[in-house]
Parts: structure tokens; C-alpha cells; sequence
């Protein structure tokens, strides 16, 4: 079946710095792929979706400059926080869609868990 | 503007029960419907996919039943084991977009 890998599972850095978050399709080219965030104890947020090729289109209330997402090939897509802060601090997932599965099917990544000190 | 519900939020039971998990969503033109599973600290795991089209999914003991007219959907659970033991989260696709509306999740317990 479909497969989507994310690394890393933990980061943890200083305030100011930034951080890169990848998400492959494995075995299948995902011509779309989503990045959520989730805070503890609430629903995943969806951030922004990314198509190969393209600018991403970010959610309302998500600062594009903040999140950069790169999508530059159809099995990997990148989100880097940048001069990530504590509040930035969160669970980040991926999803893509493709494959034998259909495009309206979405397989997720593990998560990354981001802790800014 | 489409909002998922679940119903309990948490749920304790012992080993061998069958139990329900309770979605419900507002807006009946739905294109699909996800049941995941979220360990503690981990990602999701795709459970049961229910397209508009269909009234229900089997898969083991996992039975996920859809009625779009009247905006539910329920996860059957028959004779649990603790290691059914995570967080259930049921998803919405409401638009060809493939975004996904989220419930809060049932939290579930099952003690040995």
C-alpha cells in the first residue's frame, strides 16, 4: 500500500533558528500533499496544501513567510519553520494523496514533533 | 460551512466489550469519510474510508456504517482489546479539494 515518510519524528531547537521538515511518498507520486499542525488536545489544522511545481496555498491565518513549504518533486515535499519561536512548538503531519489508492485518498506521514526552547 | 462532532470525547471500558464511536457533521454533501486511529505522540493510521456512495466498510472487527441524510456516521468496535487503546478521529472530505474537516476525537480506553 501507499507509504508516506516523515523525518525526523522529534526536533528540538533553539529559538531563532530554523527548522526543516521532510515528506516523501514512498512508493507512489503524490501530486498533492497537505501539511496540518495539531496542538495538544485539539483537532488538526490543516496549514497548507502544496501540488508539485507550484506555490503553496496556506490556510487563513498561516504565514507563508513563517512556513515555507517546497514541493519540488512529485514524492517529496519540505515545511521549514523559520526563526521558529516556542508557540511554534506543535505536532506537524503530513498527508498526500496519489497512487493506486486515487486522489481522493490520503495517506499520512508518522508526524513530526517540534519543540522550540 | 461543514463541522465534525464526536461523541464521547473519552470512553473507558473493559476487555471483550463491543462499543460505538459517534461522528456526526452538519453538511450532508460529503464526498468521503475517514476513520483514523493516533496513537499517543504518533501520526495517523487510515482505519475505514467510506465514500459518499457506500453505507458502510468492514475491516476485522472494525465496522464503520455512513448515513449522509442525517449526518452520522458510527465506528463499531466488537470485542476490544486493550491494544485498541488510542485516540479515533473521524475526518470529512466535503469538497473535491481532498481537505479534510476533523473531529475532536474519541479518546478510548480499554483495560485488560
Amino acid at each position: 500500500g501507499a507509504v508516506v515518510s516523515q523525518h525526523p519524528s522529534r526536533v528540538i531547537c533553539k529559538s531563532g533558528t530554523s527548522v526543516k521538515i521532510e515528506c516523501r511518498s514512498l512508493d507512489f507520486q503524490a501530486t498533492t500533499m497537505f501539511w496540518y499542525r495539531q496542538f495538544p488536545k485539539q483537532s488538526l489544522m490543516l496549514m497548507a496544501t502544496s501540488n508539485e511545481g507550484s506555490k503553496a496555498t496556506y490556510e487563513q491565518g498561516v504565514e507563508k513567510d513563517k512556513f515555507l513549504i517546497n514541493h519540488a518533486s512529485l514524492t517529496l515535499s519540505t515545511l521549514t519553520v523559520t526563526s521558529a519561536h516556542p508557540e511554534d512548538s506543535s505536532f506537524y503531519i503530513c498527508s498526500a494523496s496519489g497512487g493506486l489508492s486515487g486522489a481522493n485518498v490520503l495517506t499520512f506521514g508518522a508526524g513530526s514533533r517540534l519543540t522550540v526552547l | 460551512k461543514q463541522e465534525v462532532t464526536q461523541i464521547p470525547a473519552a470512553l473507558s471500558v473493559p476487555e471483550g466489550e463491543n462499543l460505538v464511536l459517534n461522528c456526526s457533521f452538519t453538511d450532508s454533501a460529503i464526498y468521503n469519510l475517514q476513520w483514523f486511529r493516533q496513537d499517543p505522540g504518533k501520526g495517523l493510521t487510515s482505519l475505514l474510508l467510506i465514500q459518499s456512495s457506500q453505507r458502510e466498510q468492514t475491516s476485522g472487527r472494525l465496522n464503520a456504517s455512513l448515513d449522509k441524510s442525517s449526518g452520522r456516521s458510527t465506528l463499531y468496535i466488537a470485542a476490544s482489546q486493550p491494544g485498541d487503546s488510542a485516540t479515533y478521529l473521524c475526518a470529512v472530505n466535503a469538497g473535491n479539494n481532498r481537505k479534510l474537516i476533523w473531529g475532536l476525537g474519541t479518546s478510548l480506553a480499554v483495560n485488560p
